[in-house]
C-alpha cells in the first residue's frame, strides 16, 4: 500500500497565481485533513473531511478551497498565492476521528510564494 | 482556549544518554494526548497516545510517556538515545468531540556521537 501520497514535492509560485495540491489515500479511511506547518507554530488545521461530499473549516482556512469527491482524494487549492502562504503542506487520514484512530500522514508538499 | 506547549525548542543529547520531552496541555476536560515523530523529509508517524487508564504509556522505539494530570503534562522519555532518534517531536492533544488535533510547536533533538 502507497498510504497518503503528496503531489507535487516541492513548488514555487507567484503572488496571485493559483493551484491545487493532490492528496490521495488508498486505505480507505473517512476522514482526511490538511495541516501547513510553520516554524516555531507546529501544524495547523486548514480544512478537514468526514467523508465523500462533506468538508469543514479548521483553524486557517482562509485562500484555501478543498472538496471530496471520493474517499480516495482530497485536493487543496490556493485560490490567489500570497507569500503568507509559503509552508509545508501535510496531508493526513484515518479512518475514523483523529482522537480514536492515529493519523497517517503524507510527505509533504513544500510551497514558496514569491 | 485549549493549547499544546512544548517549552523546549531545541535539545541536543549524546547518543546512549537519556531523553526526555516535555509538554503541557491546557483544555477544559482531560484530552487524549499523543506524541509524534518527524524525521528529515518526512511526514509524522505516531509514537505513543494517552486515552485512559494507567498513565504511563509505552510506544514504539523504546519511548514511553508519563502522564501527570495534577501538572498538566504528557511528558516523553527514552533512557538510552540512539543516533536514529534524531527528529523532531510534536505533542498533541484531542477532545473526544473534536475533529482535529491541536499541536505543539514541536522540539527538535539532535543526537551528538
Amino acid at each position: 500500500n502507497a498510504g497518503v501520497t503528496q503531489t507535487p514535492k516541492f513548488q514555487v509560485l507567484k503572488t496571485g497565481q493559483s493551484m491545487t495540491l493532490q492528496c490521495a489515500q488508498d486505505m480507505n479511511h473517512e476522514y482526511m485533513s490538511w495541516y501547513r506547518q510553520d516554524p516555531g507554530m507546529g501544524l495547523r488545521l486548514i480544512h478537514y473531511s468526514v467523508g465523500a461530499g462533506i468538508t469543514d473549516q479548521g483553524e486557517v482556512p482562509n485562500g484555501y478551497n478543498v472538496s471530496r469527491s471520493t474517499t480516495e482524494d482530497f485536493p487543496l487549492r490556493l485560490l490567489s498565492a500570497a507569500p503568507s502562504q509559503t509552508s509545508v503542506y501535510f496531508c493526513a487520514s484515518s479512518w475514523n476521528r483523529p482522537y480514536n484512530s492515529p493519523l497517517h500522514f503524507g510527505n509533504g508538499t513544500r510551497l514558496t510564494v514569491t | 482556549a485549549q493549547s499544546v506547549t512544548q517549552p523546549d525548542i531545541h535539545i541536543t543529547v549524546s547518543e546512549g544518554a537519556s531523553l526526555e520531552l516535555r509538554c503541557n496541555y491546557s483544555y477544559g476536560a482531560t484530552p487524549y494526548l499523543f506524541w509524534y515523530v518527524q524525521s528529515p523529509g518526512q511526514g509524522l508517524q505516531l509514537l505513543l497516545k494517552y486515552f485512559s487508564g494507567d498513565t504511563l504509556v509505552q510506544g514504539i522505539k523504546g519511548f514511553e510517556a508519563e502522564f501527570k494530570r495534577s501538572q498538566s503534562s504528557f511528558n516523553l522519555r527514552k533512557p538510552s538515545v540512539h543516533w536514529s532518534d534524531a527528529a523532531e517531536y510534536f505533542c498533541a492533544a484531542s477532545g473526544s468531540n473534536d475533529y482535529k488535533l491541536s499541536f505543539g510547536a514541536g522540539t527538535t533533538v539532535t543526537v551528538r556521537a
